[in-house]
């Protein structure tokens, strides 16, 4: 089955560039997702197809797909941003949407 | 607005079963595929299930194949997951989700209901 990797957390200070990867073989190939949940509410999806934002989801937030790594980068961090962040593909092979175990933000 | 509202989540023994339902709104539910995604006590995010908007084509990730089962009804706007022969693993919060219509991505949430497996 398909294995998407993401590194377990991240810390930085207000106002820097968060950058989070999502590793997976040939994930360029796929479409990405990424999801930011915080603590006690559901997940909301804040990039899809790679680099597009739903309405809502400021412009900070953006996605790139290549290669075998998927990034998603916050920039100018705010403490609202801390969240847990998983990406997410379909795998077309198996007909599964696979996860990421998720990469945990925090704004010191 | 757009919403999704899941309900029928408690506490259950081991192998009994439990049904989940999600009540749509907002949209016409009738036309979007619909996930159920769970999440363990601080664990992650696990795909549990989809259906598509026809009712017809359903998959379930295989730790669940062949006990849960994922339906439909249009006519009212909800969503099911039926789970039988539970096991402490299953254990989580259950949430349903919206397929994009034009990506595979879930881009509307419920709240989630918590089930709990426990003797």
């Amino acid at each position: 089955s398909y294995v998407l990797t993401q590194s377990p957390s991240v810390s930085l200070a207000p106002g820097k560039t968060a950058r989070l990867t999502c590793e997976g073989n040939n994930i360029g190939t796929k479409r990405v997702y990424w999801y930011q949940q915080k603590a006690g509410q559901a997940p909301v999806m804040v990039i899809y197809d790679d680099n597009d934002r739903p309405s809502g989801i400021p412009e900070r937030f953006s996605g790139s797909n290549s290669g075998n790594t998927a990034t998603l980068t916050i920039n100018r961090v705010e403490a609202g941003d801390e969240a847990d962040y998983y990406c997410q593909v379909w795998d077309r092979a198996s007909d599964y949407y696979v996860f990421g175990a998720g990469t945990k933000v925090t704004v010191l | 607005q757009v919403q999704l509202v899941e309900s029928g989540g408690g506490v259950v023994q081991p192998g009994r079963s439990l049904r989940l339902s999600c009540v749509a709104s907002g949209f016409n539910f009738g036309g979007y595929g619909m996930h159920w995604v769970r999440q363990a006590p601080g664990k992650g995010l696990e795909w549990v299930a989809l259906i598509w908007s026809d009712e017809v084509y359903k998959f379930h990730t295989d730790s669940v194949q062949g006990r849960f089962t994922i339906s439909r009804d249009n006519s009212k706007n909800t969503l099911y997951l039926q789970m039988n022969s539970l096991r402490a693993e299953d254990t989580a919060i259950y949430y349903c989700a919206r397929n994009g219509t034009t990506h595979n991505g879930m881009d509307v949430w419920g709240h989630g209901t918590t089930v709990t497996v426990s003797s």
